[in-house]
């Protein structure tokens, strides 16, 4: 079956950078686009961006343009998400998602707290 | 990138139906047929329930239904039960991006 297992919680300071990884199983991952979406507390879905598998093109929410960068590792069908220059409102529930017309499977999400 | 807009919260009794609505521009919903729908029980990621206006993933029950006119995008639940209650999402594919709907709150009263 159809599996995204993502990396643990992190706390990070103001100012750091974190990066999630995401591995995926049960089907064949350069057959799916990859999104990354997050989840502020008591918020809803927040869309930041795409990677193509296959050929590792990206497509990046002009809101986080510059401060994320999504890679992928076909030898282990691992994306990445590094988001830098985190502030208190990064804060939230990070989630990797699979699909190309609808988003059709969802990690377990991780949870990035930026605190001082 | 601005988000599609959605009523807060919307409300009903087993086994009425509701309809939740999504409003875009000529831009996303209503330039391209990838119009999803999302439920998310507290805690829980998000499950896809419609997908590309109007269909149905696998496993998912039929008395949730999917349409969309010019800029607008609807879902619908028939014969609301108590397991509905949770949050829903519309999302669209808008040029080379995708948006998300700032979400309902579905009360099963």
């Amino acid at each position: 079956q159809v599996q995204l297992v993502q990396s643990g919680a992190e706390v990070k300071k103001p100012g750091a950078s974190v990066k999630v990884s995401c591995k995926a199983s049960g089907y064949t991952f350069t057959s799916y686009y990859m999104h990354w979406v997050r989840q502020a507390p008591g918020q809803g879905l927040e869309w930041m961006g795409i990677i193509n598998p296959s050929g590792g093109s990206t497509s990046y929410a002009q809101k986080f343009q510059g401060r994320v960068t999504m890679t992928r590792d076909t030898s282990t069908s691992t994306v990445y998400m590094e988001l830098s220059s985190l502030r208190s409102e990064d804060t939230a529930v990070y989630y990797c998602a699979s699909g190309n017309s609808g988003i059709d499977y969802w990690g377990q999400g991780t949870l990035v707290t930026v605190s001082s | 990138q601005s988000a599609l807009t959605q009523p807060a919260s919307v409300s009903g009794s087993p086994g009425q139906s509701i309809t939740i609505s999504c409003t875009g521009t000529s831009s996303d919903v209503g330039g391209y047929n990838y119009v999803s729908w999302y439920q998310q029980h507290p805690g829980k990621a998000p499950k896809l329930m419609i997908y590309e206006v109007s269909n149905r993933p696998s496993g998912v029950s039929n008395r949730f239904s999917g349409s969309k006119s010019g800029n607008t995008a609807s879902l619908t639940i028939s014969g609301l039960q108590a397991e509905d209650e949770a949050d829903y999402y519309c999302s669209s594919y808008t040029s080379s991006s995708w948006v998300f709907g700032g979400g309902t709150k579905l009360t099963v009263l």
